[in-house]
């Protein structure tokens, strides 16, 4: 069963560059007919698609977020990454890592998902 | 983007009872559009997509119809575990959105 978890720092000061790490279990990512995405969830916006990458590195990045978004995949350590920079108190959220099939545009499974926290 | 709105939220409604609740998308999104159900501190989870075919697993009073714009999410008999926040998202064009989401809470 695939298995996906968050980590990373709770707590970015504003202006810093927030780093987040997706490790996937129960399954490889270095298969092709996935993307994997990032999505975040705050009080304020609700459920924001962050953006999404393939097994071979391309990347599609939602436009509200794209000047400061990098995601990148690691398939020898079966993990993605995603980075934030210039964050604000705006950026404040949970943020989850999941997966779609090709053509299939929804996500399943996802992640606990993991909470940070802007401020300083 | 694409806009979803959904409606009502919160809903008030009673173990046993049937609920509908709605999805509005602003242009048109053919049938791509899923659901999922949210308790609080976890993930959301799917429950239904391309409109109306249930993820495995998922219980058969969950039903969903509709296209184009308009989509509703039925529950026939709500139970006791029912009672979470239900999102609607478009998979028809990216970036991929969502509805604000439908608080379902005991009457």
């Amino acid at each position: 069963q695939l298995q996906l978890q968050e980590s990373g720092p709770g707590l970015v000061k504003p202006s810093e560059t927030l780093s987040l790490t997706c490790t996937v279990s129960g399954g490889s990512i270095g298969t092709a007919n996935y993307y994997w995405d990032w999505i975040r969830q705050s009080p304020g916006k609700g459920l924001e698609w962050i953006g999404n990458i393939y097994y071979s590195g391309s990347t599609y990045y939602n436009p509200s977020l794209k000047s400061r978004v990098t995601m990148s995949i690691d398939t020898s350590k079966n993990q993605l990454s995603l980075k934030l920079n210039s964050v604000t108190a705006a950026d404040t959220a949970v943020y989850y890592c999941g997966r779609h099939l090709v053509k299939n545009n929804w996500f399943d499974p996802w992640g606990q998902g993991t909470l940070v926290t802007v401020s300083s | 983007d694409v806009q979803m709105t959904q409606s009502p939220s919160p809903l008030s409604a009673s173990v046993g009872d049937r609920i509908t609740i709605s999805c509005r998308a602003n242009t048109s999104i053919s049938t791509y559009l899923n659901w999922y159900s949210q308790k609080p501190g976890k993930a959301p989870k799917l429950l239904i997509y391309l409109t109306s075919t249930l993820q495995s697993g998922v219980p058969s009073r969950f039903s969903g119809s509709g296209s184009g714009t308009d989509f509703t999410l039925t529950i026939s008999s709500l139970q006791p575990e029912d009672f979470a926040t239900y999102y609607c998202q478009q998979g028809h064009s990216t970036p991929f959105t969502f509805g604000q989401g439908t608080r379902l809470e005991i009457k």
